[in-house]
């Protein structure tokens, strides 16, 4: 079936370091791509999305392209802030609107 | 707006017990969710409404029941509660199109003892 697969955290990097997630998935179809963010107490909201290969989604800073050549969605951003501190996911959907999750990756910045 | 709204924030359930846990969204969108979100493996979906009338099984249905009552509420009932059932319990809301963004309530922590 269609799944994604994001790297383990959790991750702790200090402020105004690169931060890479990676993010690969399994799909059928062709798939739109998602990165949601969850910050702290709060439910999950949309941080970028890519619906075709070679997209790039960004939003904040942050940054990641869709390469169907290696079923891969990596996001980065250039500088953290401690505000970045959160939960990332990353997500497809391929012939619906239902959205497949990886497990998530914690990230923490340190000031 | 309020985007997408759900009570309660929080829940304590005995073994055996039932609730339901209310969502309503504003935004007009046709299709609706319910996921629960579990440590080390994302959020995964429990039943989603396509359309106001329409309800449909997702990864882990067992144990849950759905109702869409219009096109903004989504309600999630538990019938008989199961220590397994502890979890954290987020709505969501879109349109109905591949490549939508989905909206997030705040979630339900849900512990059954």
């Amino acid at each position: 079936g269609d799944s994604v697969t994001q790297m383990e955290g959790p991750v702790t990097l200090s402020e105004e370091a690169f931060l890479t997630i990676n993010c690969t998935y399994t799909a059928t179809g062709y798939p739109s791509l998602f990165w949601y963010v969850q910050y702290p107490g709060e439910g999950l909201q949309l941080l970028l999305k890519a619906t075709k290969a070679d997209d790039k989604g960004s939003n904040k800073g942050f940054e990641a392209t869709y390469r169907k050549e290696t079923t891969s969605f990596h996001l980065e951003k250039g500088s953290v802030q401690v505000s970045d501190s959160a939960v990332y996911f990353c997500a497809l959907s391929v012939d619906d609107y239902k959205l497949s999750f990886g497990a998530g990756t914690t990230v923490t910045v340190r000031a | 707006n309020a985007g997408v709204t759900q009570t309660p924030k929080f829940q304590v359930l005995k073994t055996g017990q039932s609730m339901t846990l209310q969502c309503a969204q504003d935004m007009n969108h046709n299709s609706m969710y319910w996921y629960r979100q579990d440590p080390g493996m994302g959020l995964r979906l429990i039943y989603y409404s396509a359309s106001e009338g329409t309800t449909d099984k997702g990864e882990v249905p067992n144990g849950y029941n759905v109702s869409r009552l219009n096109k903004r509420e989504f309600s999630l009932r538990l019938e008989s509660a199961a220590p397994s059932q502890t979890s954290v319990y987020f709505c969501a809301s879109s349109e109905a199109s591949r490549g939508d963004t989905q909206y997030f309530g705040p979630g339900t922590r849900l512990t059954v003892l």
